[in-house]
């Protein structure tokens, strides 16, 4: 069984750009949840996508968006990069369940200049 | 909305003993957990609670959960170096499905 893996390990970019991270989930989950984890903070909740459907959103601008395809691999997109945005990216799979685990993956640490 | 606390830090020595401490605010989350994070890694779920209980134990590890007091904690038999981590409480946040968490606190052990 695969567990849930992200790309890229790491990446840099500057303000102003835009940045794709994508999440695979774990087989036979099809709900994905994305966590900002800024340095010293714990987890954010940034969204989640149940069956390709935004299923709930935190705190989170507009410029923060994403998608869940039919395999339920899901992409995180971030516009107009700030250097706030700079932290390591979790995604999470699961199975939609109430209370079921959700599987982290080792995240993306991303940093802007 | 939910805020969930932990202490910063912990320091303990090989062999004894860890407690690790957590206040919430919503007394509606059904689901209670403990993470650990090593560095450089992701989240790893050590072990959950479910709100009607008082006491879940796992091998080494014990939960208590205080519903009345809103306190969480965890403790962690015979500690050993391999423990040093980060342990994080989160928090079912309700219908979104989504996980609260505390800030962290960081375990360290001491040979």
């Amino acid at each position: 069984e695969t567990g849930v893996t992200q790309s890229p390990t790491h990446l840099i970019k500057t303000r102003g750009q835009q940045v794709t991270l994508r999440c695979s989930s774990q087989s036979g989950h099809n709900t994905v949840s994305w966590y900002q984890q800024a340095l010293g903070q714990g987890p954010q909740f940034i969204f989640q996508y149940y069956r390709e459907e935004e299923n709930g959103r935190g705190n989170f601008p507009p410029r923060f968006s994403g998608l869940q395809f039919p395999n339920y691999s899901s992409e995180l997109n971030v516009n107009a990069l700030e250097l706030d945005d700079s932290a390591l990216y979790l995604c999470a799979s699961s199975t939609g369940t109430e209370g079921d685990e959700q599987f982290f993956g080792p995240g993306t640490r991303l940093t802007v200049l | 909305g939910e805020d969930v606390e932990q202490s910063l830090f912990l320091s303990v020595r090989e062999g004894d003993s860890s407690v690790i401490n957590c206040t919430y605010t919503d007394s509606s989350s059904t689901y209670l957990y403990w993470y650990k994070q090593e560095p450089g890694a992701g989240l790893q779920l050590l072990t959950y609670i479910f709100s009607n209980m008082d006491m879940k134990q796992d091998q080494r590890l014990t939960v208590l959960l205080n519903k009345k007091d809103k306190h969480l904690s965890l403790r962690i038999a015979d500690t050993q170096t391999g423990d040093s981590a980060i342990y994080f409480c989160a928090v079912d946040g309700g219908s979104q499905g989504n996980l609260i968490f505390g800030k962290g606190t960081k375990l360290s052990v001491k040979p």
